[in-house]
Formats: C-alpha cells, structure tokens, sequence
C-alpha cells in the first residue's frame, strides 16, 4: 500500500525558515518523480515544485522559486521542501504527492 | 505563466449530467488530469491522461478533450459528488505543473 507522510509544519514567523518532510512507503520511490504541492487555507491547489526519481531535475513555480528547495533522499524513501525567508501568503497545507497518491498534508502557518 | 481556466461554480439537481471545462492553451498536447476535493480531505485523482478512469471511480464520471478545451463530465450527479474539481496538466514544455482555479460542483 502507497503512504505518503508528511511532517514539519508549524507556526514560523515571516521572514523564517522550515524544512517540511514527506516519508514514502510501498513502491520503489527513486523511481518517481514526487511534487509539492500546497492549498491556502479556503483557497485552490497550487504546484510548487517536483523532483525527478534521481534527484538530478527539479522544476519550481515561479512564486516559489528562489526560496523554496526541493530535495530527496533515496536511501530514506523521503521528499523534502526546504522554505526560506516565508511570507504570510507561505501558509498552506502542504502536500506531497505521487500521482494519483496524496499524503494528508502538514500545515504551515507563517504569523508574528 | 501558464494558466488553466475553470468556472467557479456549476450547479445541477440529482440525476443530472454536470460538465465542468479546463481551458488552456497546451491542452492539445498536454494531458488534463482532474481531481475532486471534499471538504477536509486531500484530492482525489478522478480521470487521468484526459479520458481514464483510475480503479474504483464510479463510471459516472468520464474525461474528453478537444483542443484546447479539456471537460470532465459526471452523468447522473450524486449529492455525494459535491465536492471541488481541479484540473491539472503542465505548459507546453511539460516542466511546470498548474492547477486550474477550481470548480465547486453543487448537486441539490
């Protein structure tokens, strides 16, 4: 069975920094890309990033580029989305996904 | 940026067939996927590659495209369809992913 786990988020105030995670269990994940994807709160899904099976081709949207990274590491089945110098619009639930597999998403809140 | 345009809302009673557009223009190359959102869920993929049905989605709901206008279709809409419906593909360089803006499907 597919899982998608992610982990990491929390309350970060603007101009900070988080790393979210996402742990993958049940395919041969350095085979797939994996996408970040978040959801404002009341908002649609937007894309932000993905990242090829071997970690050597990453894309980003432009509203995250420059401050978002985008990462993995085969050897422990995990996805990672590095976010810097976080804004209020930042806050989201963030997702990880495999299509068609979603994790259940970490909330990231960007306050004072 | 590439964009994908749905409308905001369409609403249709139990029974009927509610069909919901995704405009953009790398649609006829690209292929559409659509998702559904429930209400505190996360997105549950619905067609894929413009006209496939993933295993275990209700054959009410089916996918076309034609140009640069992709559609998902869901004959004999159920209440239990309410939800939100995105459409997703990528630009014409097949690097970046878009969403379109959503469409909340009424059913009453």
């Amino acid at each position: 069975e597919v899982q998608l786990v992610e982990s990491g988020g929390g309350l970060v105030q603007p101009g900070g920094s988080l790393r979210v995670s996402c742990a993958a269990s049940g395919f041969t994940f350095s085979k797939y890309w994996m996408h970040w994807v978040r959801q404002a709160p009341g908002k649609g899904l937007v894309w932000l990033s993905r990242i090829s099976g071997d970690g050597s081709n990453t894309t980003y949207a432009d509203s995250v580029k420059g401050r978002f990274t985008i990462s993995r590491d085969n050897a422990k089945n995990t996805v990672y989305l590095q976010m810097n110098s976080l804004r209020a619009e930042d806050t989201a639930v963030y997702y990880c996904t495999r299509a068609p597999f979603w994790g259940q998403g970490t909330l990231v809140t960007v306050s004072s | 940026s590439y964009e994908l345009t749905q409308p905001p809302s369409v609403s249709v009673s139990p029974g009927q067939t509610a069909r919901i557009t995704c405009s953009g223009d790398a649609l006829p190359k690209k292929y559409a996927f659509w998702y559904q959102q429930k209400s505190g869920q996360a997105p549950v993929l619905v067609i894929y590659e413009d006209n496939e049905r993933p295993s275990g989605i209700p054959e009410r709901f089916s996918g076309s495209s034609s140009g640069t206008m992709a559609t998902l279709t869901i004959s004999g809409a159920q209440v239990e369809d309410e939800a939100d419906y995105y459409c997703y593909s990528t630009d014409s360089s097949g690097n970046l992913w878009v969403f379109g803006g959503g469409t909340k499907l009424t059913v009453l």
